[in-house]
Formats: C-alpha cells, structure tokens, sequence
C-alpha cells in the first residue's frame, strides 16, 4: 500500500527566513498531494494542494513542488512569520478516493521572532 | 458558513464503554469522513459516508463504526473501549465535486 514519509519531524527557523518540508511516497498511481496546516487545539486545514498533471504550484507565500519521477513533493514557505508556527502534514494518494489518501507524520514548524 | 463542529470536545471513558462521537458539517456539505489522529500512528482514516452511505472504509476493526443522517450530520461510534482507543477523532466534511475538505476541532477521547 501507500506509505507517505515527511522530514524534518522538527524544524525551527528565524522569522523571515525559509522553511523547506519534503516527502516522499511510495504509490506511483497516487495523483493528489494536499498540505495541511495543524495549530494547537484545532483540526488540520489545507493550505496548499498539487495534481500529478502539475510540477509547481504557488499561493504567495507558500508553493509546492512534484517530481514524480523520483515520488518527492515538497512544501516551501517564504518569509515565515511567527503565525506559520504550526504542524505541517502532507499525504498522497488517490484524488477523491480518501481511504487511499495517506497522511506523513508531520513536521513541527517553530519559527523564532 | 459556520465550520465544522464536534461533540463533545473531551471525553473520558473507561475501557469497555462505549462512545458516540457527533459531526455537523458545514451546511450543504454532503460528505463527512472521519480520522484518527495518535502520536505514535499519525492521521488515520476511518470512513467516509456520502448520503447516508458509507463510501469507503480505512482498516480499523469492526468495533469501530459510524452512520450518517439525512442532514449530513454523522455519528462515530466505538464500542468495547480500548486503552489504543485514546486519539483526537476528527471529522471533515466536503463539497460535492470538490477535493478540498475542512475539518473539525476534533473529540479528544481518553480511555482509563
């Protein structure tokens, strides 16, 4: 089945600066990788999501990169401000087809005023 | 539009209770799945419902198991606590036609 790895597990960076998360799947039938941001006490939300058909996708601050060669998609975000701090999760899978959308272990993003 | 709510938000039970977790999603949001999320196994599957039917199933045993209302509202359920069984479950609802889904606070469910 699907297997989704994600590193860092923990990152910390100083506020302006950038934050890179990468992950890996195994799946290469999986067609749709959304990102999803954690806050304390609150459920994930998405903020940024790619198709197989697309290498790069860009929402200001925050863009996503596919290589579906090499199963890696990564997750960068410009100019990080306090408020990023959050855990960041990706997942690949199947597009509509949730029970094959599997989630990576998350990356705990500090960022440092 | 309001978001997607749960209740209760803390729940404690002991082991071999039984629980019901509730989901309202947001309104005209037809689809509700349902996660659970530990730090040891991460954000898990459990089932989608869509019209009152279950669409699809993560792996998770028979104990575990839900139902959906006319309303899009949708009920979880899990029977013969275990002490494994101690996650935040969490419920997201979608539009039709869309892949973006929203999620909920979440139960936080502790099994003494």
């Amino acid at each position: 089945g699907e297997n989704v790895e994600q590193h860092p597990s923990t990152l910390s960076v100083q506020e302006g600066d950038s934050a890179v998360i990468k992950c890996t799947y195994s799946d290469s039938a999986s067609n749709y990788f959304p990102w999803y941001k954690q806050e304390l006490g609150k459920g994930p939300q998405l903020i940024i999501d790619i198709r197989s058909n697309v290498g790069e996708k860009k929402d200001q601050r925050i863009a996503v990169t596919l290589n579906k060669t090499a199963k890696h998609f990564s997750l960068h975000i410009t100019e990080t401000q306090p408020e990023d701090s959050a855990v960041y999760f990706c997942a690949g899978g199947r597009k509509t087809s949730y029970d094959k959308v599997i989630f990576g272990p998350g990356t705990s993003l500090s960022v440092i005023p | 539009k309001a978001g997607v709510t749960q209740t209760p938000r803390y729940l404690i039970k002991t082991r071999g209770q039984q629980v019901t977790l509730s989901c309202s999603p947001i309104s005209g949001h037809r689809s509700v799945s349902w996660y659970q999320q530990t730090p040891g196994q991460g954000l898990q599957f459990l089932f989608e419902y869509f019209s009152e039917t279950q669409r699809n199933k993560g792996n998770f045993p028979g104990r575990f198991s839900g139902r959906q209302f006319s309303n899009s509202r949708s009920e979880m359920n899990v029977s013969t606590l275990e002490l494994g069984d101690s996650a935040l479950y969490l419920c997201a609802s979608r539009p039709q036609a869309t892949d973006t889904q929203y999620f909920g606070p979440g139960t936080r469910l502790t099994v003494l």
